[in-house]
């Protein structure tokens, strides 16, 4: 069974800090990773992809991967109580014979950012 | 994503009866998910497809079905709804190996 595992939350951060959300996968073969913030009764919305090791940089917002550790991780720089919702981790396992492989998500992190 | 429908975007139904959502897309993706979301679950995947007529399950297959004649349509169809299958689904639409992009969601419930 392939697994996605994050922190479920809550996790507080003040205004202006650095949120760090943490995931962990399964399948050792994967190679296409994703962050998506969900708003409450919206549907999830693509954040960041990262494909290779290192780090992925956009804006506010820092997509970090290690694939001998299975790793990757989101940072949200200066965060605003806007950044306040649930962060979905997404793998897309290696692509087998027939099926072509499917997208996997992790259960969430709900980021709570206090003014 | 502007490109993804999905109807109808609420529906209340019987148990027991026949229930098909419809996944919409004009972005010509070859990927195409159905997910169900519960709280406590997250988003868990029910049904894939990775071109016409080519489809997979899911890790929570058992009860749905799904079929895609065009390119752009994914249906979903619960055969005989239960109330365990009251939930919000979401349709997904992506690349082999590129991120995928969500429809609006349709909220489902089954009385």
């Amino acid at each position: 069974q392939k697994e996605v595992e994050q922190n479920s939350g809550p996790l507080s951060v003040p205004e202006g800090a650095i949120a760090s959300l943490n995931c962990t996968y399964s399948d050792r073969g994967s190679q296409s990773f994703f962050w998506y913030r969900q708003y409450s009764g919206k549907s999830p919305e693509l954040i960041m992809s990262i494909y290779s090791n290192g780090d992925k940089e956009d804006g506010r917002f820092t997509a970090q991967l290690n694939k001998a550790s299975q790793y990757v991780s989101l940072l949200i720089r200066d965060s605003q109580p806007s950044d306040s919702a649930t962060y979905l981790c997404a793998v897309k396992p290696p692509n087998y014979g027939g099926s072509q492989g499917n997208l996997i998500f992790g259960k969430g992190t709900k980021l709570s950012v206090k003014p | 994503d502007a490109g993804i429908t999905q109807s109808p975007r609420h529906k209340v139904t019987e148990t027991g009866t026949p229930v098909t959502l419809r996944c919409h897309q004009t972005e010509n993706h070859r990927y195409m998910y159905w997910y169900r979301q519960d709280p406590g679950h997250g988003l868990r995947l029910i049904h894939y497809s990775y071109g016409v007529k080519d489809t997979d399950k899911g890790e929570v297959s058992d009860g749905y079905s799904v079929s895609r004649s065009k390119t752009e349509d994914f249906l979903l169809t619960l055969e005989s709804a239960t109330s365990s299958q009251t939930s919000v689904y979401f349709c997904a639409c992506g690349g082999i190996n590129t991120e995928a992009f969500f429809g609006q969601g349709t909220r489902l419930t089954v009385v």
